[in-house]
């Protein structure tokens, strides 16, 4: 199976929380990253979090890692149409960061 | 924060010619770039790590010979996809380090690149 896993898809209505998953099986991951791509753009960094963390909030953003379990998740607080977006869970697992992508979460937020 | 810029956009090519794809750090020196391949509903996959002045290094499979990368300078990086062949289409991106930036494992992504051989 994939390295890392997200569910493809996720509809949510403006103003509602957003909740994104993401498993991944090395256990060795020691950064874990939030990208977003929006349409014809880059994937840009949302935020991050060392694996020796469980919790880390960035204004609308709160992300969890549970470490056991190997489930990191993002929150989107309060979801505006302009986060309609895909959504990628990535790690690093050496010093040279190179990144294990997920396939990436389609969120659409309707009116 | 950091601009990584990548040309062409798109590109359309016949079966057996060979397509070149530029990564460029617009505001930033670096060291480091890497080349991902994505396809359709699936994860980016890293094809090699690119590395100003020195051979680049190829994650196993892909084959260095096809996918040539040159690193000639800090703030370039070239793709050549040769003999393209339609399994070859797909979607490239590049990213690269800021040796500037807090956190030494944040990449900045380009655009991305369309390739589609016919």
């Amino acid at each position: 199976g994939e390295d890392v896993e997200q569910s493809l898809f996720l509809s949510v209505r403006e103003g509602d929380s957003s909740v994104i998953n993401c498993t991944y099986t090395d256990s060795s991951s020691t950064y874990l990253y939030w990208y977003k791509q929006e349409p014809g753009a880059g994937l840009q960094l949302l935020t991050y979090i060392f694996s020796n963390m469980d919790m880390k909030q960035d204004q609308r953003l709160t992300v969890l890692l549970n470490k056991k379990d190997k489930h990191l998740s993002l929150r989107i607080a309060d979801t505006q149409t302009g986060d309609s977006a895909i959504y990628f869970c990535a790690h690093a697992t050496d010093s040279w960061g190179k990144l294990q992508f997920g396939a990436g979460t389609q969120v659409v937020v309707t009116p | 924060g950091a601009v990584v810029s990548q040309h062409p956009s798109w590109v359309i090519c016949k079966s057996g010619t060979s397509v070149k794809i530029e990564c460029r750090s617009l505001d930033f020196q670096a060291t480091t770039m890497f080349w991902y391949r994505q396809f359709p509903k699936q994860s980016l996959m890293l094809m090699a790590t690119s590395n100003e002045g020195s051979k680049a290094t190829y994650e196993q499979g892909v084959e260095k010979d096809k996918f040539l990368i040159n690193h000639a300078s800090l703030t370039l990086s070239t793709l050549t996809v040769t003999s393209a062949h339609p399994e070859d289409s797909s979607f490239y991106i590049c990213s690269a380090r800021d040796p500037g930036t807090s956190n030494i494992h944040e990449q900045f992504f380009g655009p991305g690149t369309r390739l589609t051989v016919l």
